[in-house]
């Protein structure tokens, strides 16, 4: 099966930047992707790595190592509404499923 | 283009009634998932399909019931709902099955 171990919260000053990590541990590797969630709303699928090193999407940025079975989602230029939880993700062998860590709660400080 | 839609947004239940969640996608997605979400956890899959015809038991089915009705839908049933199915219900759909996209959840409360 699938296992993935984050976090449970992290906390950062608005401006700075934060690393969210991500460690796996799965029987086939395709990928692992990251997702956004707001208190009270659904989760918002942000990017994925399926080869190693480091993906920009503005102020976002995901990176994985697959010999380490590890990922982490860096968050620059930190803004209030950035305060939200973080999941990373793996598919299942077959990409048949997707099982979710247990979720980073950042909280973004004034 | 609605993305994923699901109804109801909320629902109360009296302990051994039946509900059935609806779910559709417009994105012409193959795979399909339903998962739970318990207050300060994360998602646990219940049940998915990765292709119209095909049903999978998830980490935590038991109690639910799915079907895949068509390539857009995927409908959750509770049977005999019980207190411990209090959660938000979410339901996701994906093409390549790295990346999902999720509805705007189900608040369930079974009292």
């Amino acid at each position: 099966g699938q296992s993935l171990e984050q976090p449970s919260e992290v906390t950062a000053v608005e401006g700075a930047i934060v690393q969210i990590n991500c460690t796996y541990q799965t029987s086939g590797f395709y990928g692992l992707s990251w997702y956004q969630q707001h208190d009270g709303g659904a989760p918002t699928f942000l990017s994925y790595n399926a080869l190693d090193g480091l993906e920009e999407t503005g102020r976002f940025s995901s990176f994985l190592s697959r010999s380490d079975s590890y990922g982490y989602l860096l968050l620059q230029e930190l803004q209030m509404k950035d305060s939200a939880s973080y999941f990373c993700a793996v598919p299942d062998t077959g990409r048949r499923a997707l099982t979710f860590g247990s979720g980073t709660r950042l909280q973004v400080q004034p | 283009n609605a993305g994923v839609t699901q109804t109801p947004k909320f629902q109360v239940l009296k302990t051994g009634q039946s509900m059935t969640l609806q779910c559709a996608q417009d994105m012409n997605h193959n795979s399909m998932y339903w998962y739970r979400q318990d207050p300060g956890m994360g998602l646990r899959l219940i049940y998915y399909s990765a292709s119209e015809g095909t049903t999978d038991k998830g980490e935590v089915p038991n109690g639910y019931n799915v079907s895949r009705l068509n390539k857009r839908e995927f409908s959750l049933r509770l049977e005999s709902a019980a207190p411990s199915q209090t959660s938000v219900y979410f339901c996701a759909s994906s093409l390549t099955g790295l990346e999902a996209f999720f509805g705007q959840g189900t608040r369930l409360t079974v009292v």
